[in-house]
């Protein structure tokens, strides 16, 4: 069976200060993809970064970057420097190669105050 | 320009009168997804299409049925809506295959039930 595992529900943090959202992950399998997704107000699903299992490197994208650490199943999400825009729904999620199905985190809020 | 299409954005039924929403994608994927999310919670999938076969979550109710005429199109029918099928229905496609690429998510039709 597959998990995905976001401990925090809520953050918030005033605007200019770093944040970071975790996300620890199950599975079986020894091939697999991460995902992070942004859930802003208006609804829509927008994709953030997918990382495959064998490519551990760490990357940055703007004020993005994702760490992810196969040793603790853990992919974790740090903005730098937060903005208000970036007040949004944040899931984590897992998908299995051969496997259709994307399983979701339950999604941390995160508010960006100014 | 959008790539996932749902329509309707917001639809408002009654109790036991059914409800189609439908989704169009110009992306050519021959994967697409129905998910269910209420309030505060992760995305649910419903029910998915790889190609022409259709592939049934366990827990969903049969009062929620699928239809993919072609690639492009899905149609999510809700036979008997009850006050606890309002939420917001994300549909989303994904190229299956020997890559497993993220999926695209349309911007949700969110319904609500009298």
């Amino acid at each position: 069976a597959q998990k995905v595992t976001q401990a925090q529900t809520e953050i918030s943090v005033v605007e200019k200060e770093d944040v970071t959202l975790d996300c620890v992950y199950e599975t079986r399998d020894t091939t697999y993809y991460l995902f992070w997704y942004k859930q802003p107000p208006s609804g829509e699903l927008v994709f953030l970064i997918r990382r495959n299992s064998f490519d551990e490197q760490n990357e940055i994208s703007g004020r993005y970057s994702w760490n992810f650490q196969k040793s603790t199943s853990s992919f974790n999400f740090t903005i730098t420097a937060s903005q208000v825009v970036d007040s949004a729904v944040y899931f984590c999620a897992l998908i299995g190669r051969g496997s259709e199905k994307l399983v979701f985190g339950k999604g941390t809020k995160l508010t960006v105050n100014p | 320009d959008a790539m996932v299409i749902q329509n309707p954005r917001y639809q408002v039924t009654q109790f036991g009168k059914p409800v189609t929403l439908s989704c169009s994608q110009t992306l050519n994927h021959n994967v697409m997804y129905w998910y269910q999310q209420k309030s505060s919670q992760a995305p649910k999938l419903l029910f998915h299409y790889y190609d022409k076969d259709f592939n049934n979550e366990a827990d969903t109710p049969d009062n929620f049925q699928s239809r993919r005429p072609n690639t492009s199109f899905c149609f999510l029918d809700i036979r008997s809506p009850g006050l606890g099928d309002a939420a917001m229905y994300l549909c989303a496609t994904r190229q299956g295959g020997t890559v497993t690429g993220e999926l695209f998510f349309g911007e949700g039709s969110r319904l609500t039930v009298l």
